[in-house]
């Protein structure tokens, strides 16, 4: 199992739809999750942290899954400049960051 | 917002010359990081550093690369004999404690001729 796996997409939206990211993880001793986003040639920047409880930040849902190692992203209602590519970030044991691949989103007017 | 800055912004360099990548992280924040990304492939971990040491480093990181911070604000990245491969997008990083959220530099473009 990869360290970190995520839907490989590419997903294609209209604005205002919903999409949902899936990402898993095989280190059980992680200890902090994260949601970024990466536009094309740029850094990426952090989008959200991931609680335990889940968490929102306005039209973006975070969910963790301890159990099932599982971390999820949901963005309601999207807006053409949600079009980036999402990542999934665990930190280990060792406080160090592993990135998943990345998933490109691209929203359609 | 403070923010991590990086220079210089692209780099062209000849296979086994030496390049050196500079950062400077946010003011206050005690951890700092290099990632690397090649094209088309995911963000990879290279080092860590704290408290003037090596804290981590991948497998990635071998004697060609080195990391220094050499005064109280700079963070270097040394390629040695770059290779080919070796060409990628470099990213500063710096977080205040371990295992909290990491800020990055906007990346050196490296390209290995």
């Amino acid at each position: 199992r990869k360290e970190v796996e995520q839907d490989p997409g590419p997903f294609n939206v209209p604005e205002g739809a919903t999409v949902a990211f899936n990402c898993t993880y095989s280190n059980s001793a992680s200890q902090s999750f994260f949601w970024y986003r990466q536009d094309c040639r740029k850094e990426p920047k952090l989008l959200m942290s991931v609680y335990s409880s889940g968490n929102e930040d306005g039209r973006f849902t975070a969910q963790l899954n301890r159990a099932s190692q599982y971390i999820s992203l949901l963005i309601r209602d999207s807006k053409l400049s949600d079009s980036a590519t999402y990542l999934c970030v665990v930190v280990g044991s060792n406080y160090k960051l592993t990135f998943g691949k990345g998933t490109l989103l691209t929203v359609n007017p | 917002e403070p923010e991590v800055t990086q220079t210089p912004s692209h780099q062209v360099t000849q296979m086994g010359q030496e390049v050196i990548l500079r950062c400077v992280p946010i003011s206050n924040h005690l951890y700092f990081y290099w990632y690397r990304q090649i094209l088309g492939q995911k963000v990879e971990f290279l080092v860590s550093f704290y408290n003037n040491e090596i804290s981590e480093k991948s497998e990635i990181f071998d004697d060609q690369f080195s990391v220094e911070r050499p005064d109280g604000s700079n963070f270097t990245l040394k390629i040695r004999s770059t290779k080919l491969e070796d060409s990628a997008m470099y990213f500063c990083a710096s977080s205040e404690a371990q295992g909290t959220s990491v800020g990055f530099g906007p990346g050196t473009r490296l390209l290995v001729l």
